[in-house]
């Protein structure tokens, strides 16, 4: 069964300085890989997808995220930290199969920016 | 195109009062999504669509809870009656099935049942 589990709840981090979000996946074939970013108070945004195509994905706002099928991960980065990357991020991955569609979310990572 | 329209955006009702929650999904995508969110719970999925039949409404907490879909550009959850615990934010996606499954976010309502 496809599951993702993010390891951080929380980061904090300095503005300038990198990011490092972890997540860890488990699927039975290729998935599909998704980060998502949610605002204070604002729906879930795509930051960036990975569909088997090139594994380092470059996403919107500086973010990328590497695919890593040897160590099950999907880290997502940041050179360097903004004010406005303080958020709630989601590692999803893709559950397919027969009429199944469904997203699985993971629990979130909260990131914090200090100035 | 406009996204995925929801509303109301806010909605604050006393407990045991009907509750409808609208949704309008991109157009062209085929399957809509009805997810909650809460502090304790995070965020889960209630109820799913595809061409407009229920494929899995496994997340839905009881039967207070129903949703809808007659036709392509609209769907509803309505919970009948409404309970504090009920008090969330209630977020519909919709993507294109066949695709990759990227889902895009409405920007939710917030629900508080008092």
């Amino acid at each position: 069964a496809q599951s993702v589990t993010q390891l951080d709840s929380h980061v904090s981090v300095s503005e300038g300085t990198p990011v490092l979000l972890r997540c860890n996946y488990s699927s039975s074939y290729s998935p599909s890989l998704f980060w998502y970013v949610q605002h204070p108070n604002k729906g879930l945004q795509l930051l960036l997808k990975y569909t088997s195509a090139a594994t380092l994905v470059k996403g919107i706002n500086g973010f990328e995220a590497e695919f890593k099928k040897s160590e099950t991960s999907f880290h997502l980065t940041k050179p360097s930290a903004h004010m406005s990357d303080a958020a709630e991020y989601f590692c999803v991955v893709s559950l397919y199969g027969g009429a199944t569609n469904k997203l699985i979310f993971g629990t979130g990572t909260l990131l914090a920016v200090q100035p | 195109d406009a996204g995925v329209i929801q509303s109301p955006r806010h909605e604050v009702t006393e407990m045991g009062q009907e509750v409808t929650l609208r949704c309008k999904p991109i157009s062209g995508h085929n399957s809509l999504f009805w997810y909650r969110q809460t502090m304790m719970r995070g965020l889960e999925l209630l109820i799913y669509f595809n061409n407009n039949v229920p494929i899995d409404d496994s997340g839905m907490p009881e039967d207070r809870f129903s949703a809808k879909m007659p036709n392509a550009s609209f769907s509803t959850l309505k919970i009948q009656p409404s309970e504090p615990r009920d008090s969330a934010v209630y977020f519909c996606a919709s993507s294109l099935r066949g695709g990759d499954n990227e889902q895009f976010f409405g920007p939710g309502t917030r629900l508080t049942v008092l």
